[in-house]
């Protein structure tokens, strides 16, 4: 057990809707990233927020969002779903950011739109 | 041609076999190594991490990095059913953050009993 929480492991929704998916990180950790894992692409970095500020942005649609809150747990928003964007979704925490944290992921959300 | 590249195998091999798991990159920036082991359903879990070219142990497991041939491995002696898992390595550059941070596809390893 990583010690990252990742809720709900499994969500199934319809192209148009809008979905939050929700991480709490290990205890202590100040930062948290989200990925994006498909068959086609691999482990696609999204977004990377420290100690609530936005840190650094990857591939991250304009229709994604996310945020972390003063208790660092953070949540990824996503709307206007596309059937392309099922996929799971990984959070992943680490102490402090830079090059050679290591990072610590949760099981993941996986996402079905229909 | 990606940043980085990775067999997609599945690579099947028996029991007690020596494994190898290979990736080559292309950015000469790239300092930090890593190796993650995904079971299925879950989250890359971190096995090995080195930092710049070497060898480094840890038990059954071994990595290497050639920097100047931009290839690094994952060994796996003694392999064990339990072994089987996707390999994802990944790598970071020189005061890169998040963003920094390439992974490989992954390589599909069964260990047949």
């Amino acid at each position: 057990d990583s010690g990252v929480t990742q809720t709900p492991k499994h969500l199934i929704t319809a192209t148009g809707q809008r979905v939050t998916l929700r991480c709490s990180p290990r205890s202590g950790d100040l930062s948290v990233y989200w990925y994006q894992q498909s068959l086609d692409q691999g482990l696609q970095f999204l977004i990377q927020y420290y100690n609530g500020e936005e840190r650094a942005k990857g591939n991250i649609l304009e229709r994604f969002s996310a945020q972390q809150f003063p208790d660092l747990h953070s949540e990824l928003n996503l709307s206007s779903l596309e059937l392309g964007d099922s996929a799971l979704y990984f959070c992943a925490s680490s102490f402090r950011t830079g090059a050679n944290e290591k990072l610590f992921f949760g099981s993941g959300t996986q996402l079905s739109v229909l | 041609q990606k940043e980085v590249e990775q067999d997609p195998g599945p690579l099947s091999v028996p029991e007690g076999a020596i494994v190898s798991l290979n990736c080559t990159y292309s950015n000469s920036a790239f300092q930090y190594f890593m190796w993650y082991r995904q079971y299925s359903r879950k989250g890359p879990e971190l096995l090995m991490y080195t930092y710049s070219s070497g060898n480094k142990e840890d038990g059954r497991f071994t990595a290497q990095v050639d920097k100047s041939s931009k290839y690094i491995s994952l060994f796996i002696r003694d392999s064990q059913p339990s072994d089987s898992a996707t390999y994802l390595c990944a790598m970071q550059r020189t005061g890169g953050g998040a963003d920094g941070l390439t992974f490989g596809k992954g390589t599909h390893l069964i260990i047949q009993p």
